[in-house]
């Protein structure tokens, strides 16, 4: 059974400031991991994915994130943030490509 | 080009009546996938096609869900019987071939309010 853990329901950072959102997942079998962003009233759009490539993946507006399978995780960073990127994220794991399963979610919030 | 669209955005209905949540996926991906996403919660699989057949429906809640895609490129979810239970946002989204390695692209939603 594959599932995904976003620690941090809620994350507040300034603007300028390191974001890092994390996620924890757990597979059975080499998953291939994904980052969605959803700005309010919009449909989720792919920020990045691992698919067994480069264990650093970089993604858009900024964005990377670090596969580390002996920790499970896959965190998301961006070294500076900014305003427009206050929005929701969630991490996603698959295996088969049939399912994908999606952790509950973190909302960032930018601080000016 | 066109992204996927979902028609209605939002749907209020009665608690016991049927209703039809219509996708349509970009033109040319044989992968289409229904979500439904709760309120605070991520998106939770119901069932993925490729072309016109279910080729994954074991995230459908109950007998009272079905889908359908007769042509491979239009996809309704069909609820019957609806419970306030059902009032989520029902998601679709669509891929070029399917498999994990494939971007899959949403829709905005449907919104359905059960009273």
């Amino acid at each position: 059974a594959q599932s995904v853990t976003q620690l941090g329901s809620h994350v507040s950072v300034s603007e300028g400031a390191l974001v890092l959102l994390r996620c924890n997942y757990s597979s059975s079998v080499p998953p291939y991991l994904f980052w969605y962003v959803q700005y309010p009233n919009q449909g989720l759009q792919l920020l990045l994915k691992y698919t067994s490539a480069a264990t650093l993946v970089k993604g858009i507006n900024g964005f990377e994130a670090e596969f580390k399978k002996s920790e499970t995780s896959f965190h998301l960073t961006k070294p500076s943030a900014h305003m427009s990127d206050a929005a929701e994220y969630f991490c996603a794991v698959s295996d088969t490509g049939n399912q994908f399963y999606f952790g509950t979610g973190t909302s960032l919030t930018v601080i000016p | 080009g066109a992204g996927v669209s979902q028609t209605p955005s939002n749907k209020v209905t009665e608690k016991g009546k049927y209703v039809e949540l219509r996708c349509d996926p970009i033109s040319g991906h044989t992968a289409l996938y229904w979500y439904r996403q709760s309120l605070g919660q991520g998106p939770e699989f119901l069932i993925y096609f490729q072309g016109t057949g279910a080729a994954d429906d074991s995230g459908l809640p109950n007998d009272r869900f079905f889908a359908v895609r007769p042509e491979g490129s239009v996809s309704t979810l069909k609820i019957q019987r609806t419970e306030r239970g059902d009032s989520a946002v029902y998601l679709c989204a669509s891929s070029l071939g399917g498999g994990a390695s494939d971007t899959q692209y949403f829709g905005p939603g449907t919104r359905l309010t059960v009273l």
